[in-house]
């Protein structure tokens, strides 16, 4: 059964880059079968997708944030990485790590419990 | 690249079926027909309910189901259960441009 985790701060300052790492465990992220996103959820809101990375490296960015926004794997440990720049207090949300099963439709089979990350001085 | 339509909130007695509307555009829901159905609970992490507009992936009760026409894709609950409340979310993915885009939400409340 895979498992996605997402890390780390849990408060940024504005203007700095936000830091997230995804680890999955119970599955390869080596298979070509899957793509690895991100998604966000401000509180009380609807769900936002940020972008999502294949196997090969190739990534597909929201176009709302795709000047601030970069994904990357790090295969050897099993973990996918969300860097957003230049951060504001509209980037305060929860912050999701899915996998996508592009087989079924590109959908998002397997979500992590997402992390709360607040942008605030 | 919009949100895709939902009604905010959709109602029901136990028992009873409601369907939920996902309206996108020809270039989104009505392109490629790659819709996914969300179940989330406050405070927890969305779970696919609904795959590829109709399919239920294994574990996910068959009082769940899809369906499609045009550019609108449909959520069914029948025999609603009370731990049917919650929020449900459509998302579409268009394969030319690689890109997802989700549904504002519906709150349902089991009376």
């Amino acid at each position: 059964q895979v498992h996605l985790q997402e890390s780390g701060p849990g408060l940024v300052k504005p203007s700095q880059t936000l830091s997230l790492t995804c680890t999955v465990s119970g599955g390869s992220m080596r298979s070509d079968n899957y793509y690895w996103s991100w998604i966000r959820q401000p509180a009380g809101m609807g769900l936002a997708w940020i972008g999502h990375i294949y196997s090969s490296g190739s990534t597909s960015y929201s176009p709302s944030l795709k000047s601030r926004v970069s994904i990357s794997t790090d295969t050897s440990k099993n973990q996918f990485s969300l860097k957003l720049s230049s951060v504001t207090a509209a980037d305060t949300a929860v912050y999701y790590c899915a996998r996508i099963k592009w087989k079924d439709a590109y959908t998002m089979d397997v979500w992590g419990q997402g992390t709360t990350v607040t942008v605030s001085s | 690249q919009s949100a895709l339509t939902q009604p905010a909130s959709v109602s029901g007695s136990l028992g009873q079926s409601i369907t939920i509307s996902c309206t996108g555009s020809s270039s989104d829901v009505g392109r490629d027909k790659f819709i996914s159905w969300y179940q989330q609970h406050p405070g927890k992490a969305p779970k696919l309910v609904i795959f590829d507009f109709t399919h239920r992936p294994s574990g996910v009760s068959n009082h769940f189901s899809g369906s499609m026409s045009g550019n609108t894709a449909s959520l069914t609950i029948s025999g609603l259960q009370a731990e049917d409340e919650a929020d449900y979310f459509c998302s579409s993915y268009t394969n030319n441009s690689a890109l997802y885009v989700f549904g504002i939400g519906t709150k349902v409340t089991v009376l």
